[in-house]
């Protein structure tokens, strides 16, 4: 159980299109979901925190307009990436969080991410 | 803030060697503890992972313990194989401002050579 799918898991787009990226927890409902961005050779940063039917939190940095978050339901999430430029480029990866049990501990499990080029 | 700290690669063993990757961290609060691996062109996997102090996690014959005292919570395998090559990462997630954040270190790459 626990797993996450992405799609689409790799896009290339021209600049100033928008691309719309979803991730869904497919045997679970995720209480929260998270989108990360990867840089080559660098670690994930934190983009947006989500929780279904609630407006997300951005992280310091990150343009909400820019990277619009939709929250569907308990098991979609919706990456939208707005009039996207070649610095947008990167590899975009969700995650979601269900309840365990445990006090002050919610595991993520992690989609296996899209790839995004911008011509 | 939370900040999780991991040695750099590449790590390039050759195959069957001991492997130590370490990993250290700062928390205000009581955090747990994971290591991710990531496979080229991958998502992340769970690893292994540790939710308080002394608590080992193993999986797949790698093991990491929680070290409080050190903040520590390095990766080892006793004896790696070529299928192991991938990146690693160090990870804590704790609560913040109401909800769950995880902070990753900076990843690790491993290469194991036949």
């Amino acid at each position: 159980g626990a797993v996450v799918s992405q799609h689409p898991s790799r896009v290339i787009c021209k600049s100033g299109t928008s691309v719309k990226i979803e991730c869904r927890s497919l045997d679970f409902q995720a209480t929260t979901m998270f989108w990360y961005r990867q840089f080559p050779k660098q670690s994930l940063m934190l983009m947006a925190t989500s929780n279904e039917g609630s407006k997300a939190t951005y992280e310091q940095g990150v343009e909400k307009d820019k990277f619009l978050i939709n929250h569907a339901s308990l098991t979609l999430s919706t990456l939208t990436v707005t009039s996207a430029h070649p610095e947008d480029s990167s590899f975009y990866i969700c995650s979601a969080s269900k309840s365990s049990g445990v006090r002050g501990y919610n595991e993520q499990f992690f989609g296996p991410g899209t790839r995004l080029t911008v011509l | 803030g939370d900040s999780v700290t991991q040695m750099e690669g590449p790590v390039t063993l050759s195959e069957e060697a001991f492997l130590t990757i370490n990993c250290t961290y700062t928390a205000t609060g009581y955090p747990s503890l994971f290591w991710y691996v990531q496979y080229p062109g991958e998502g992340l996997q769970l690893l292994l992972k540790a939710t308080k102090a002394d608590d080992k996690g193993s999986n797949k014959g790698f093991e990491a313990t929680y070290r409080k005292e050190t903040t520590s919570f390095h990766l080892e395998k006793g004896s790696v194989q070529v299928s192991d090559s991938a990146v690693y990462f160090c990870a804590l997630s704790d609560r913040w401002e109401g909800y769950q954040k995880v902070t990753f270190g900076t990843g690790t790459k491993l290469q194991v050579i036949p």
